[in-house]
C-alpha cells in the first residue's frame, strides 16, 4: 500500500520557471493538503481541496496553483518560481474533509526539497 | 499571535529521561488534537492522538488542558530512537501546525 506519493523528491529551478508537483494517494481519501515546511515555520497550509472539484486557499497561496484532477491526485503549480518558494514540499491527505472536525488524522507524502536559484 | 506555539528545544536529555512537551493553542473552539513526530527530512508521521481525558501509549502519554488551553505529550523511559522533532497539531476547519520540539536523547 503506497500511501501519499508525491514527485519529483528533489528539484532546482531558476528564478522565473515553472513547475508542478505531482500528488496521488491511493487510500480513498477525500481531502487532500498541500504544505510548505521552512526551518523554524513549522508545516504551514499552501491549499487544500475538501473533496474532489473543490480547492481553497490555506495561509500562504500566492504564487502557487493548484488542481484536484481527480479523487486520488492533487497538483501544486508553481508559474513563476522566486526564491522565497524555496522549501520542503509535503502533500497529505485525510479521510475527512477540513469542516468535519473529528479525529482524522494526516497522511503525508515523503516530501519534495525544492531550491529556487 | 501565532496559532499554536511550541519550544523549539533542543531538549537534550539522557536515556532513561522522562521529558514534557508543552504546546499551546489560541483558538478555544478547536475540536481535535495531535502529536506528530518528524525524523530528519522525513515526513510527518501521527505518533498519538489527544483526547480530552488524556491518553496513553506505552511511554508516551497525551494530556488536553481545554481551560488552559495545551496539550502535552509525556515521554517515560526516553531512548535513543525517540530522538526526533515533535509536532503538535490540531483540527479547526484547518489543521494547524507547530513549528516543532526538537528532541535529542544521548547515550
Amino acid at each position: 500500500n503506497a500511501g501519499v506519493t508525491q514527485t519529483p523528491k528533489f528539484q532546482v529551478l531558476k528564478t522565473g520557471q515553472s513547475m508542478t508537483l505531482q500528488c496521488a494517494q491511493d487510500m480513498n481519501h477525500n481531502s487532500m493538503y498541500w504544505y510548505r515546511q521552512d526551518p523554524g515555520m513549522g508545516l504551514r497550509l499552501i491549499y487544500y481541496s475538501a473533496s474532489e472539484g473543490t480547492t481553497d486557499k490555506g495561509e500562504v497561496p500566492n504564487g502557487y496553483n493548484v488542481s484536484r484532477l481527480n479523487k486520488r491526485e492533487f497538483s501544486l503549480r508553481l508559474e513563476s518560481a522566486a526564491p522565497s518558494q524555496t522549501s520542503v514540499y509535503f502533500c497529505a491527505s485525510s479521510a475527512a474533509g477540513h469542516l468535519e472536525g473529528g479525529s482524522e488524522k494526516l497522511f503525508f507524502g515523503s516530501g519534495t526539497q525544492l531550491s529556487v536559484l | 499571535r501565532k496559532e499554536v506555539e511550541q519550544d523549539p528545544g533542543p531538549f537534550n536529555v539522557p536515556e532513561g529521561a522522562t521529558v514534557a512537551f508543552n504546546c499551546t493553542y489560541s483558538n478555544s473552539a478547536s475540536q481535535s488534537f495531535f502529536w506528530y513526530r518528524q525524523d530528519c527530512r522525513k515526513e510527518p508521521k501521527l505518533l498519538m492522538s489527544v483526547y480530552s481525558s488524556g491518553n496513553e501509549d506505552g511511554r508516551f502519554t497525551a494530556q488536553l488542558n481545554r481551560a488552559s488551553q495545551y496539550i502535552s505529550l509525556l515521554i517515560r523511559d526516553s531512548k535513543l530512537s525517540d530522538s526526533a522533532t515533535y509536532l503538535c497539531s490540531f483540527n479547526f476547519n484547518k489543521f494547524y501546525f507547530g513549528s516543532g520540539t526538537k528532541l535529542n536523547v544521548k547515550p
